[in-house]
């Protein structure tokens, strides 16, 4: 049972425009949501993150909005630049502890800029 | 510079053998992990560790063996039991193994099957 799920593999956007990648949870439990970005044979980085009580985050080009009665979140990259090329990961975070058992991932979606 | 270093990047495996991947990080940190990505697969946890001396297992722990005998250390043993065990393997780690901080993660070893 997957509880945080990136339904886009991939998702291509024109240099300049705005990328928007979006996320969806099952668990109302969930208190704390991170993006992470991946380049190919490198780890994870984190990006940005959001707490369950806030519905937006923004840290320079990245914004994250959050909408709890939904249960989705998206990063808003803008302007997108040919670096951001790169695979976006949705994570989340429960509070029983907050440990490593309540960090679940999605799959991710590949972020293709074209030039 | 602070960081978590996974090596080797590459590593081959003959069926039936053991190989040990290797973690280790100088951010002080008491909590590391161990993650497999396969292709199109989110990251999923192996085994993690909050303290030294002390390991739980994760969602997929079957094949795999993990040791925390330093806290800067926490190798991994893909075992001949691991039915499938070529992918690309991340080890995290962050300072505490609760709250809302982020993994710092290493680059990742990727293992292939000869």
């Amino acid at each position: 049972d997957q509880q945080v799920k990136q339904n886009s593999p991939s998702l291509s956007v024109q240099e300049g425009r705005i990328s928007i990648l979006n996320c969806d949870y099952t668990n109302s439990m969930f208190d704390y949501f991170l993006w992470y970005k991946k380049y190919p044979a490198e780890g994870p980085t984190f990006l940005i993150s959001i707490s369950s009580i806030k519905d937006k985050n923004e840290d320079g080009r990245f914004t994250v909005f959050l909408n709890k009665s939904a249960k989705h979140l998206s990063l808003h990259i803008v302007p997108s630049q040919p670096g951001d090329s790169a695979v976006y990961f949705c994570a989340a975070i429960r509070y029983s502890g907050g440990g490593a058992d309540g960090l679940t991932f999605g799959k991710g979606t590949h972020l293709i800029i074209q030039p | 510079d602070g960081g978590i270093t996974q090596s080797p990047k590459y590593l081959f495996r003959k069926e039936g053998q053991n190989v040990t991947l290797s973690c280790e990080q100088n951010l002080n940190h008491d909590a590391m992990y161990w993650y497999r990505q396969d292709p199109g697969q989110g990251l999923r946890l192996i085994y993690y560790s909050q303290i030294v001396n002390d390991f739980q297992k994760g969602d997929i722990a079957e094949g795999y063996s993990v040791s925390r005998e330093k806290k800067e250390s926490f190798p991994l043993t893909v075992t001949s039991a691991q039915k499938n065990p070529t992918a690309f393997y991340l080890c995290a780690s962050r300072k505490e193994d609760k709250g809302n901080q982020p993994q710092h993660f290493g680059d990742g070893t990727r293992l292939s099957i000869l």
